[in-house]
């Protein structure tokens, strides 16, 4: 079963919109990751963030992290056509590391 | 800027038959990996490698297998290969089997 998934199979924005990928994991984490995955192209990590952080940031993308609730959320600003892709959390099974448990992914498409 | 090799980028065989595929990757990390990613985006991890030794190994039919010949070399072979092998076939590394994972381009394979 998926320990990690987002919540949208889909989103579609216009360019210089700002939208919100949301996902819930069902283990005790000790970091949560969001991939992004091009066409074509293997995922590419955008941001990690840890069990004891509840925010992350880098350039236009923002993730949230909420223990109590078992769910995290990636939030891209000022959104452009290049950040069409599918993004994925993904999940450790807590300390025994090793093994990543990626969500379904949610396909992302801008537009102009 | 790739840092994780994979060939062959796209494979057509028939059922039956064997194929192997490889992987290199030049980040000096000691864990990899081999993911499947199916039809739907959804990927799964099947094997992973530390320092040459096995150390994750999921359900994954018998007629896969994974090949170590050092700790930058990860190669994959499917004896025998079915239809529901069609998938790309992506490769990873990270360093101490933690956090942060680099993928490669992936191998699409397309079984007849």
């Amino acid at each position: 079963s998926q320990l990690a998934e987002e919540n949208s199979w889909a989103l579609s924005v216009h360019e210089g919109e700002s939208v919100t990928v949301n996902c819930s994991y069902k283990t005790s984490i000790t970091a949560l990751q969001w991939y992004r995955q091009k066409s074509g192209k293997g995922p590419a990590q955008l941001i990690l963030i840890r069990s004891n952080e509840r925010e992350k940031r880098n350039g236009r993308l923002r993730a949230t992290l909420d223990t109590s609730s078992q769910s995290s959320s990636l939030s891209i600003t000022a959104t452009r056509c290049e950040d069409t892709a599918v993004y994925f959390c993904a999940t450790d099974y807590g300390s025994s590391g090793n093994k990543l448990i990626f969500g379904i992914g949610t396909l992302l498409s801008v537009k102009p | 800027e790739t840092a994780v090799f994979q060939t062959p980028n796209y494979h057509v065989t028939q059922v039956g038959n064997e194929v192997s595929f490889n992987c290199k990757q030049t980040l000096g990390h000691d864990t990899m990996y081999w993911y499947k990613q199916d039809s739907k985006k959804l990927l799964k991890i099947m094997f992973s490698y530390n320092n040459k030794q096995l150390i994750v190994n999921e359900t994954v039919p018998r007629r896969f297998s994974p090949q170590s010949s050092d700790k930058a070399h990860l190669n994959l072979r499917i004896k025998s290969v079915e239809p529901e092998d069609s998938a790309v076939y992506l490769c990873a590394s990270s360093y101490r089997g933690r956090d942060t994972q680099y993928f490669g381009p992936g191998t699409r394979l397309l079984v007849l």
